[in-house]
Order: C-alpha cells, then structure tokens, then sequence
C-alpha cells in the first residue's frame, strides 16, 4: 500500500517547455487535488478533482490543465512553463473522512 | 470565501518546554478545520481535525487543539515538545458543503533547540 505516488521528484524546465506532472492512488479515494507550495504562502489549490470524471478549478489554476486518467491517476500538465511557476507541487486524495493524504512532492524549477 | 491566519511564522522553544501554534480563521459558512505537520522534504501529514461536537481536539504525537467559534480560533497546543518536533505546522479550514477544498495558512516553523 503505497498511498500517494508522485513522479518525477524533481524537474528543470527552460522557460516555454511543457511536461506533467504524474499522480496516483491506491486507496481507492473519490477525490485528488493538486497544490502549490511557496515559501511564506501555505500550500494553495489548482485543481482538484471530485470523482472520476470530473475536475475543477481551485485558487491558482492558471497555466496548468489536469487530467483524471481513471480513479487512481490524477496528472497535472504545463503547457508553456514560466519561471513564476516553480514550486513544490504536491498531489492528495481523500474519502468522506475528509483527511487528505499527501504524496512527497515535486520540486520543479523553470530557468 | 475563507481565509487562515497564523500568527507567528516561526516559534523557537526549548526541548519539553510547552508550546501553542495560533490560528485564526474567517468565514462566512460552518468549517471544519485541520492541523498538518510537513517534516523537511515529505509531504503533510495530518496532525488532528475538528469535524464537530468537543470543541477539544486530540491528535498524534500528543499534540490537541482547541476550537474557539466566538474567537475564530483554532490554536495547536502541546505540554512538552521534543527535538523531533522540529517542522512545520499547517492550519486549513474547508467548508462543509463538500468536496473537501482546504484553504491553508501560510505555515508556523517549529524549532525545538536542546
């Protein structure tokens, strides 16, 4: 039972490059999100995602699309990186419970 | 919308010394609300929530918060830290309409000095 997966840990990216950022689950959770995390400003919400099928905006979601591949899989794509997006970027799932539960992160720097 | 504030973005304290971690929140409609911890380099990990009913909280590794209505406050507490305490401390308040969307403080660093 390995919770929640991120890959990669770490990415560079120039400017104007596109990758995504990889997220899945194996608890069997209705709902994934994506956050931001920034020094000074908590971790903020870019998108999540309610059920399999479905996704939403959060705080932040310009610059990113997401995509809920079935109800394990949750990616996060930049399309054109800019240096205003580097970050540490963590995936979550949750049940009823409402406890969210974290992967490690990715740490993403755009040059 | 909501909001979280806390109040000190570091707090040193000496080992099993006491120390609290203040929150403050705004909103509108009912919440519920949450304690993270994030040790250095691994995501958060959920110290201990309010849902409802006691107003007292009890989490892992000892810690307990206190849910305040009238105050709108939601302060994290421990009698008596240790070393491994060392981290930093998340408050998030969501809505209880659904879909579980936190709103996160911008983060208390704890330092535990020997």
């Amino acid at each position: 039972n390995a919770g929640v997966t991120q890959t990669p840990k770490f990415q560079v990216l120039k400017t104007g490059q596109s990758m995504t950022l990889q997220c899945a689950q194996d608890m069997n959770h209705n709902s994934m999100y994506w956050y931001r995390q920034d020094p000074g400003m908590g971790l903020r919400l870019i998108y999540y995602s309610a059920s399999e099928g479905t996704t939403d905006k959060g705080e932040v979601p310009n610059g990113y699309n997401v995509s809920r591949l079935n109800k394990r899989e949750f990616s996060l794509r930049l399309e054109s990186a800019a240096p205003s997006q580097t970050s540490v970027y963590f995936c979550a799932s949750s049940e009823d419970t409402y406890e969210q539960y974290f992967g490690p992160g990715t740490r993403l720097t755009v040059t | 919308a909501q909001s979280v504030t806390q109040l000190d973005s570091q707090v040193p304290v000496f080992e099993e010394a006491p120390v609290e971690l203040r929150c403050n929140y705004s909103s509108s409609v009912s919440v519920y609300l949450f304690w993270y911890v994030q040790y250095p380099n691994q995501g958060l990990q959920l110290l201990l929530k309010y849902l409802s009913g006691s107003t007292l909280v009890k989490g892992i590794n000892g810690f307990e918060a206190e849910f305040n209505k009238s105050q709108t406050s939601f302060h994290l507490r421990k009698p008596s830290v240790h070393i491994s305490d060392t981290a930093e401390y998340f408050c998030a308040v969501s809505d209880t309409g659904g879909y579980n969307k936190l709103i996160f403080g911008a983060g208390t660093r704890l330092a535990v000095h020997p």
